[in-house]
């Protein structure tokens, strides 16, 4: 059971290129989220996926767009990356309700923008 | 400020010892509070789930929440090298907004053996 897997794993981006990050859940979960974490400012919510067919804005949505392509797949896109869109980028879906319901997190996308 | 403070550390305690992570807060609102360990360069997983006051145990493991206080701790005993991690606190308010959960910025722990 492979849970949350996302690629890439890894990605170095020049300025102004774009980019799509990848994520799939193999758990039959309705939510799904993406997060980044960044160094003194814990994880922070971009976008989030309540049901198939819907996303709404997290904390920090600005420079991302995102897709609910299915149920299993959400993905995340910078159209012009930035500096300050290096960061760890994690992937989630959740389980239950959503106040008790758990997050299950991938292993991560660690991006650098030059 | 920020809504959910968190001692970044780093902590290294001996194997063996009680280790105590904590954090605190400033929305009275939250009622639903978590911990999360994450492994270097993994994901974080759910570690423990309380709601409101109270304490809750899981075998080496205790969550503690004191809404009085605004200020929510782990505790883990007879600590192991493998206990070594980030903890995150993340915690919620009731039916907001759908989807937000406020994370701490994390403490890392290292267990000496």
């Amino acid at each position: 059971n492979a849970g949350v897997t996302q690629t890439p794993k890894f990605q170095v981006l020049k300025t102004g290129q774009s980019m799509t990050l990848q994520c799939a859940q193999d758990m039959n979960h309705n939510s799904m989220y993406w997060y980044r974490q960044d160094p003194g400012m814990g994880l922070r919510l971009i976008y989030y996926s309540a049901s198939e067919g819907t996303t709404d804005k997290g904390e920090v949505p600005n420079g991302y767009n995102v897709s609910r392509l299915n149920k299993r797949e959400f993905s995340l896109r910078l159209e012009s990356a930035a500096p300050s869109q290096t960061s760890v980028y994690f992937c989630a879906s959740r389980e239950g309700s959503a106040n008790t319901g758990e997050l299950f997190f991938g292993e991560g996308s660690r991006l650098t923008v030059l | 400020q920020k809504e959910v403070e968190q001692d970044p550390g780093p902590l290294s305690v001996p194997e063996g010892a009680i280790v105590s992570l904590n954090c605190t807060y400033s929305n009275s609102a939250f009622q639903y509070f978590m911990w999360y360990r994450q492994y270097s360069r993994k994901g974080p997983e759910l570690l423990m789930y309380t709601y409101s006051s109270g304490n809750k145990e899981d075998g080496r493991f205790t969550a503690q929440v004191d809404k009085s206080s605004k200020y929510i701790s782990l505790f883990i005993r007879d600590s192991q090298p493998s206990d070594s991690a980030t903890y995150l606190c993340a915690m919620r308010r009731p039916n907001f907004g759908n989807e937000k959960l406020t994370f701490g910025t994390g403490t890392r722990l290292t267990i000496i053996p």
